[in-house]
């Protein structure tokens, strides 16, 4: 599976756009990109994932590169339940494939 | 629709002790996964059934750590005896299917401290 690099921490203020990046410059053809966040105390949730096109549904958008070699998640208007960490993995088709987890990026909304 | 149940919660034992953490997962979910995710981490997997069937096992440490799930629908971690680097939090979660398709959900955890 392809690896992840996501900054260890962002700041954002409460009701602007949050901007989360990713990279995945060894990606292959058939890996997909998710993302998930873990609020402080809570088992992780899903957001979002893509293979090629860019995503939206009512958590987030994800906007892949052409080259698929980084992604970013996007929350619209944060608010301050959307601090927490945030975590980008890419992951093999196959029901063999695990999520590799890396330690993510910690997002602080700020009021 | 009710999400995935773990209990209990908390746990304290000492090492060398044993103990056990159940997983409910979402109902019609053929996936279960388990999860380790020591503080300051991300998840890391231990186990992942299909069914009652395991399908990923290579990151359990089967000398001290066992995982079953009859009938494929609830789940049992088990370790014995229990060492210090496993205070953690264990996370169970579930899946339609194993495939990158389907998203996972995530039980609250039991986080284990272990003295």
């Amino acid at each position: 599976d392809a690896k992840t690099t996501q900054p260890p921490s962002m700041d954002c203020a409460e009701g602007r756009a949050a901007n989360l990046p990713c990279n995945h410059s060894t990606i292959s053809g058939n890996e997909y990109v998710y993302w998930y966040r873990q609020i402080h105390s809570q088992g992780p949730q899903y957001i979002i994932h893509g293979l090629k096109n860019n995503e939206t549904n009512e958590m987030a958008s994800l906007i892949i590169t052409e080259d698929r070699k980084s992604s970013t998640l996007i929350l619209p208007h944060a608010t301050l339940r959307d601090t927490a960490v945030y975590y980008c993995i890419v992951r093999g088709g196959g029901s063999n494939y695990q999520l590799i987890w890396g330690a993510g990026t910690k997002l602080i909304i700020k009021p | 629709e009710a999400g995935v149940a773990q209990s209990p919660r908390y746990k304290i034992i000492e090492k060398r002790q044993s103990v056990a953490f159940w997983c409910n997962p979402i109902s019609g979910h053929a996936t279960l996964y388990w999860y380790q995710q020591i503080l300051g981490q991300g998840p890391k997997l231990l186990i992942q059934f299909q069914n009652n069937g395991v399908v990923d096992d290579s990151q359990l440490p089967k000398d001290r750590f066992s995982a079953e799930r009859l009938k494929g629908v609830d789940s049992t971690l088990k370790i014995q005896p229990a060492k210090l680097e496993d205070s953690a939090v264990y996370l169970c979660a579930s899946s339609l299917a194993g495939t990158a398709a389907y998203e996972q959900y995530f039980g609250p955890g039991t986080r284990l401290t272990v003295t």
